[in-house]
C-alpha cells in the first residue's frame, strides 16, 4: 500500500515567510510525528499525535512552530516568520498507534530559507 | 543528559567486505534500540528493534547486537552490497513517554 507522502519535497521561502508543509500518513495509522533533520545532525523531535488526545508539543523550537491534524489524518506543519537557521529536511512519520511501533517515514521535505 | 553517539562518522568500504558500526547511548531509563537505514534523500526505513532482553537481531545481512549493561550496541553489515551505500541511524526510546533520541549517523559507502 501506499506509504507517507509529504509536500512539496522541496520549499524556497525568503526569511520571515511563513510556510507550509503537508504529511499524509500511512491509512490506518493513528500516531504521527513531526521531526526536524539539519546538515550534519541527527533528528529532531518536534511533535506527536496520537488519535484524539491532546499533541506532545514538547519539541517545537519556538512559538514559531505549531501543526495541526485533520480529521486523525493529514497533518500540517507551519512556520511562521522563517528564519535562516529554520532551513532543514522536515521529516513526518506515522505508525499504526503503540509507542513501541515502528515509525514509517515519508521522503520529507527539504525546507531552504533564504 | 540522554544522548546516543555514533562511531565512525563515515565509513568506506569495498563492496563484498563486512563492517560494524557502534552505537553508544546514555539514555536512562532505556525501553529499546533500533536501527534505522536511510538513503540519501529518502525517509528512514527501520532495520532491526531490540528490547533490553534481547541482545542479537538479524535481518538478512544485517545483524545488530545490544549490550545493556554497558549501553553498547552494534550493527555488522555481511558481504556488503553497493546498495548498502547509505546513512545509519541509531535511536534509542526512553521507557516514559514518547521521547526518541537519536544519534548523529554513521554514513557508509560502498565501492566497487
Amino acid at each position: 500500500g501506499a506509504g507517507v507522502s509529504q509536500s512539496p519535497s522541496n520549499k524556497v521561502t525568503e526569511k520571515g515567510k511563513d510556510v507550509e508543509l503537508r504529511c499524509d500518513p500511512i491509512s490506518g495509522h493513528t500516531a504521527l510525528y513531526w521531526y526536524r533533520q539539519s546538515l550534519g545532525q541527527g533528528l529532531e523531535f518536534l511533535i506527536y499525535f496520537q488519535g484524539n488526545s491532546a499533541p506532545d508539543k514538547s519539541g517545537l523550537p519556538s512559538d514559531r512552530f505549531s501543526a495541526e491534524r485533520t480529521g486523525g489524518s493529514v497533518s500540517t506543519l507551519t512556520i511562521q516568520r522563517t528564519q535562516q537557521e529554520d532551513s532543514a529536511v522536515y521529516l513526518c512519520a506515522s505508525s499504526p498507534g503503540l509507542a513501541e511501533d515502528t515509525q514509517y517515514f515519508g521522503p520529507g521535505t527539504r525546507l531552504t530559507v533564504l | 543528559k540522554n544522548q546516543v553517539e555514533q562511531s565512525p562518522q563515515s565509513l568506506i568500504i569495498l563492496e563484498g567486505k563486512n563492517c560494524t558500526l557502534q552505537c553508544n547511548y546514555t539514555v536512562s531509563p532505556f525501553s529499546n534500540l533500533r536501527w534505522y537505514k536511510q538513503d540519501t534523500g529518502r525517509g528512514p526505513v527501520s532495520l532491526t528493534i531490540m528490547t533490553f532482553s534481547e541482545n542479537t537481531k538479524s535481518n538478512g545481512r544485517y545483524t545488530a547486537t545490544l549490550d545493556a549493561d554497558t549501553k553498547q550496541s552494534s550493527l555488522h553489515i555481511t558481504a556488503s552490497q553497493l546498495s548498502d551505500s547509505a546513512s545509519y541511524i541509531c535511536v534509542v526510546r526512553k521507557q516514559a513517554g514518547t521521547a526518541l533520541i537519536f544519534g548523529k549517523g554513521t554514513t557508509l559507502s560502498v565501492s566497487s
